[in-house]
């Protein structure tokens, strides 16, 4: 079975700067998806980024990107110039890329919660 | 362009009591995921539906919870005889019909806070 570990619940980063949140995974697949979500104080689920296990390019999005060591089986997210907007909790989830009608579900970390401070 | 829209937002029952927690997808997804996050933890998979069809409820307890997604209207999932230890949130997401990159993303509703007394 496949697990999810982020092993620091809780982080902190001072404005504009960077931090960089880690995330490690175990399967024995090796196409999958893996995802880090944001949960804010209001709780709802924000999808930040994506990255397909057989693209070597590592994903960004803005000020969001990704180090995917895929035989470290390592992933993790780095948020540049730090905005007060961006705390919140943050979750690493992983989902297999294809199980011909088998499930599509997602498999999170339990999540490190990050402050930022002015 | 609604998002996954899930309704109550919050849900208050004493034990005992039924739970009705409601779910629309975004429009034009058919694929239907349940998630419970309890108090300061991660987000664990329940079951996911398409139209009409259970696909995988590995996560769901055996008794008491069931899970729905009707032809028309949204998909339901719901708890009988409810005890302190369902207290959680619950999250629906879905994702569209077909295959490719916009299949493989869940987005996610707002949840549902549900709290037995």
């Amino acid at each position: 079975a496949q697990t999810v570990t982020q092993s620091q619940p809780e982080m902190s980063v001072q404005e504009a700067e960077t931090v960089t949140l880690s995330c490690t995974y175990d399967t024995s697949e090796s196409d999958y998806y893996l995802f880090w979500y944001k949960q804010p104080p209001s709780r709802q689920m924000i999808l930040v980024i994506r990255q397909e296990a057989y693209k070597q390019q590592n994903a960004t999005e803005n000020r969001f990107s990704v180090n995917f060591q895929k035989a470290a089986k390592s992933f993790s997210l780095k948020i540049s110039d730090s905005q007060l907007g961006d705390a919140a909790m943050y979750f690493c989830a992983y989902r297999t890329r294809w199980g011909g009608g088998a499930t599509n579900k997602l498999i999170f970390g339990t999540g490190t919660l990050l402050a930022v401070q002015p | 362009n609604a998002g996954v829209m899930q309704n109550p937002r919050h849900l208050v029952r004493r034990r005992g009591q039924e739970a009705r927690l409601r779910c629309s997808p975004v429009k034009g997804h058919s694929h239907v995921y349940w998630y419970r996050q309890l108090p300061e933890e991660g987000l664990k998979f329940m079951v996911y539906l398409q139209k009409e069809n259970i696909i995988d409820e590995s996560g769901m307890p055996k008794e008491r919870f069931s899970a729905e997604f009707p032809k028309e209207g949204p998909s339901i999932l719901r708890i009988q005889q409810v005890v302190r230890g369902d207290s959680a949130a619950y999250f629906c997401a879905s994702s569209p019909p077909g295959a490719g990159h916009t299949t493989d993303t869940q987005y996610f509703g707002p949840g549902t806070r549900l709290t037995v007394l």
